[in-house]
């Protein structure tokens, strides 16, 4: 079966602080993964994807994530944060027909 | 690239009136598009997978004849919540496919029944 955990319902980092948000997943097949941020009442965007090329992937604002297989992890990372990462963010797995979505992860970035 | 618009963004509507919510891809073409549902801080629900051309796929549990689903051509889906109800409020969210799994969302339309 395939599913997403996301670790962490709620982070919270200062600003210029290292962002990490965790993401592990349960996939029978070579993982299509992806990360959305979602910012209220919006949409989602996507950040950045993993399609089976480089392990660790570039994606907009800065921010990044690396696949790692033996721990069936993607997490998220950025280097410095900035008030308006303050959102929502999703990992998604891709499936047969459709994506599976974590639970969220609500980051908040104190001034 | 790779824009998906939504209309309207915000609609209140008397309970037992019907609404229609549009999804369309803008700068491709997408034979696949998939409406979401999402509750205050939740993640997002699928209600259904919606094909160009054909009838669409509901999840478990989605009443397929209060959601009327139509993919009419390759740019555009439409939602229709038929006879709404309170409890049928929420923010509903729609996406392209483009390429195998990579999808590309709307910016969601909030309903309000009232």
């Amino acid at each position: 079966a395939q599913s997403v955990t996301q670790l962490g319902s709620h982070v919270s980092v200062s600003e210029g602080a290292l962002v990490l948000l965790r993401c592990n997943y349960s996939s029978s097949v070579p993982p299509y993964l992806f990360w959305y941020v979602q910012y209220p009442n919006q949409g989602l965007q996507l950040l950045l994807k993993y399609t089976s090329a480089a392990t660790l992937v570039k994606g907009i604002n800065d921010f990044e994530a690396e696949y790692k297989k033996s721990e069936t992890s993607f997490h998220l990372t950025k280097p410095s944060a900035h008030m308006s990462d303050a959102a929502e963010y999703f990992c998604a797995l891709g499936g047969a027909n459709n994506l599976f979505f974590g639970t969220g992860t609500r980051l908040t970035v104190i001034p | 690239g790779a824009v998906v618009s939504q209309h309207p963004s915000w609609v209140i509507c008397k309970s037992g009136t019907s609404v229609k919510i549009e999804c369309r891809s803008l700068d491709f073409q997408a034979t696949t598009m998939f409406w979401y549902r999402q509750f205050p801080k939740q993640s997002l629900m699928l209600m259904a997978t919606s094909n160009e051309g054909s009838k669409a796929t509901y999840e478990q549990g989605v009443e397929k004849d209060k959601f009327l689903i139509n993919h009419a051509s390759l740019t555009l889906s439409t939602l229709t919540v038929t006879s709404a109800h309170p409890e049928d409020s929420s923010f509903y969210i729609c996406s392209a496919r483009l390429g195998v799994y990579e999808q590309y969302f709307g910016p969601g339309t909030r309903l309000t029944v009232t």
